[in-house]
């Protein structure tokens, strides 16, 4: 059992759609990032949130942080086939220092 | 270049083999992370150094795994008696961070291992 939950595994979308992913946890944690990868690279850092019930909006792309730090969201609008790959929530659990841990991830595929 | 360098890209070895791989970190970051990644699945954490120690090794699976940063800048992950179930995407990042969250991890391309 992962620490950080993602669902759906796999969604494969129209082009125009809006989609949300999940990332869950029972633990409490002190701040969680998203990760996008692309096939043969590591992962990109898309954002961090540090605050219960943070917002943050980056284009298409709207992060949110649960208010008991303990799951976080994606929502993308209007997708595009460069939104295409493997999003990555990442999170260091209270107490942890600095050790980040990954969720299974999300792999998306937005058709044209 | 600026981002973090690993090498080699792509190891093929034979059950029973050592194996080393090597992370560059980009210049000045004093955390660097070692991670697994099997096909599919999202990384796996094993050891993260803060400077020339390792701070946490809690992720390294066994004794076989063991990972160096002598000088506070290249590590070398180190595998004896390799496993086929070791075979996977060895992943490296570096951070400037040297306290409190991590703040960005900036990834290498991986060293793709794989053990016949």
């Amino acid at each position: 059992t992962q620490l950080l939950e993602q669902s759906p595994q796999f969604l494969s979308i129209q082009e125009g759609e809006n989609l949300t992913v999940y990332c869950n946890s029972s633990s409490v944690f002190s701040s969680l990032q998203w990760y996008r990868q692309e096939p043969g690279e590591g992962p990109v850092l898309l954002v961090t949130v540090v605050t219960g019930g943070e917002v943050k909006k980056l284009k298409r792309l709207t992060f949110q942080f649960g208010d008991a730090r303990k799951d976080s969201s994606l929502h993308i609008t209007a997708a595009q086939p460069g939104d295409t790959g493997l999003y990555l929530c990442a999170g260091v659990p209270n107490n942890a220092g600095n050790m980040l841990t990954f969720g299974g991830g999300t792999r998306l595929m937005v058709k044209p | 270049g600026a981002g973090v360098s690993q090498t080699p890209s792509n190891k093929v070895t034979e059950k029973g083999k050592y194996v080393e791989l090597r992370c560059d970190p980009i210049s000045g970051h004093t955390a660097l992370y070692w991670y697994r990644q099997s096909l599919g699945q999202g990384p796996e954490f094993l050891i993260y150094f803060q400077g020339t120690g390792a701070a946490d090794d809690s992720g390294l699976p066994n004794d076989r795994f063991f990972a160096v940063r002598p000088e506070g800048s290249v590590s070398t992950l180190k595998i004896q008696r390799t496993e086929r179930g070791d075979s996977a995407v060895y992943l490296c990042a570096s951070s400037p961070t040297s306290g409190g969250y991590p703040g960005e991890l900036f990834f290498g391309e991986g060293s793709r291992l794989t053990v016949l």
